[in-house]
């Protein structure tokens, strides 16, 4: 079965930190995965994927992910926090392609002055 | 324009009524999902239409939830009767299949008392 896992449910940096965001999966095929961002009682917006060809993947916002498959991992960074940057970031699967996604319990990201 | 349009934002009802909601995405897309997402938790596949064929509804509480895509576009969800534990935010996204993104409507936000 297919599943995500992301260490933190809750995550506070400073201003012009790291941002790191810890996503591992559970595959039996070879996955499609991706970092979705969702600002308070909006959907969900996407800000990068990894589809099986370069595994250092940059979205948006200055955000980036690496495809580690011998750690099943898929780790979103950003060098510098912004201010912006404060709202909830799931991780997610898709098996076998482009299908539906199979979300993790996302991470709540704070930035503070 | 949104590729996705979701109503009503925002819904209260009292347990034991009935609720429904729409999704309105711009024509063109075949894919069509609902998520649930309960406070706090990412969010889960409740069921994926191919037109307006039901490919997978096999999370779908189907004593009292019913969806239905009758011309390939918009879509309903419905629950009847609603439960407390129903309370949640409902999304409808549709797959780009050209690039294998899943856009997000804003969601419904269900509140049962």
């Amino acid at each position: 079965a297919q599943s995500v896992t992301q260490l933190g449910s809750h995550v506070s940096v400073s201003e012009g930190a790291l941002v790191l965001l810890r996503c591992n999966y559970s595959s039996s095929v070879p996955p499609y995965l991706f970092w979705y961002v969702q600002y308070p009682n909006q959907g969900l917006q996407l800000l990068l994927k990894y589809t099986s060809a370069a595994t250092l993947v940059k979205g948006i916002n200055g955000f980036e992910a690496e495809f580690k498959k011998s750690e099943t991992s898929f780790h979103l960074t950003k060098p510098s926090a912004h201010m912006s940057d404060a709202a909830e970031y799931f991780c997610a699967v898709s098996p076998g392609g482009y299908n539906k996604l199979i979300f993790g319990a996302g991470t709540r990201l704070a930035v503070h002055p | 324009e949104a590729e996705v349009a979701q109503s009503p934002r925002y819904k209260i009802t009292e347990k034991s009524q009935a609720v429904a909601f729409w999704c309105d995405p711009i024509s063109g897309h075949a894919t069509l999902y609902w998520y649930r997402q309960i406070l706090g938790q990412g969010p889960e596949l409740l069921v994926q239409f191919q037109d307006e064929s039901v490919v997978d509804d096999s999370q779908l509480p189907k004593d009292r939830f019913s969806a239905e895509r009758l011309k390939g576009v918009d879509s309903t969800l419905k629950i009847q009767p609603a439960e407390l534990g129903d309370s949640a935010m409902y999304l409808c996204a549709i797959l780009a299949g050209d690039t294998g993104e899943l856009f997000f409507g804003e969601g419904s936000r269900l509140t049962v008392l």
